[in-house]
């Protein structure tokens, strides 16, 4: 059974920082490429940011660029998202979600999600 | 604002078809393949369309997807009280992003 875990989330300050852990299990990860998606409380889903397989091919949505780092460690089955400078804006719950995007490629479908994880930015 | 246009609601009585639009451009649903998913009350999103029209397992077929230019539509046919959720459109964008709608609320009567 695919399982997708985050963790990491909770309350930071604005301008402080935070790291997230997507902990992947039930599928070989390495294969997958994967993506944050995040849902500010009572709104839409927001795309963040993407990595293929291989980590060569990242992307980042404008509202993160410069500021989030997403990256994975294959030999331990997991993704992370490092959150810079946070915003209040950048509030939400934040999803891991698998894509179907074969090796490099460009993002695709996300077949399966994560829970979720809420960060909070407040002072 | 979201790139993807969605109406904001939608809603129809048990056992009827409801369809909700998801409008673009040519940057994204114009030269690129439209997913959909449904967010349950409370809990994650879940894959419902991919590449405009296919249907992953286990989901019924009272589910379809359809594209025409810069415009996709998800219809639901015999309307369930189970399908009560917010639907997202999202398709790739050439600028490089993963673009979504910004959601209906699809209410059972």
């Amino acid at each position: 059974e695919v399982q997708l875990v985050e963790s990491g989330g909770g309350l930071v300050q604005p301008g402080g920082s935070l790291r997230l852990s997507c902990a992947a299990s039930g599928f070989t990860f390495s294969s997958y490429s994967m993506n944050w998606v995040r849902q500010a409380p009572g709104k839409g889903l927001e795309w963040v940011s993407y990595i293929s397989t291989s980590g060569s091919t990242i992307y980042y949505a404008d509202s993160v660029r410069g500021r989030f780092t997403i990256s994975r460690d294959n030999a331990k089955n997991s993704l992370f998202l490092q959150m810079n400078s946070l915003r209040d804006e950048d509030t939400a719950v934040y999803y891991c979600a698998r894509d179907t995007a074969y090796g490099d490629s460009d993002p695709n479908y996300f077949d399966y999600w994560g829970q979720g994880t809420l960060v909070t930015v407040s002072s | 604002q979201s790139v993807l246009t969605q109406p904001p609601s939608a809603s129809g009585t048990p056992g009827q078809r409801v369809t909700i639009s998801c409008s673009g451009s040519s940057s994204n649903i114009g030269s690129n393949t439209v997913n959909w998913y449904q967010q349950l009350p409370g809990t994650a999103p879940k894959l419902l369309i991919y590449s405009n029209n296919q249907r992953p397992s286990g989901v019924p077929d009272r589910f379809s997807g359809s594209k025409s230019g810069t415009s996709a539509s998800l219809a639901i046919s015999g309307l369930q009280s189970e399908d009560e959720a917010d639907y997202y459109c999202a398709a790739w964008d050439d600028s490089l992003t993963v673009v979504f709608g910004g959601g209906t609320k699809l209410t059972v009567l």
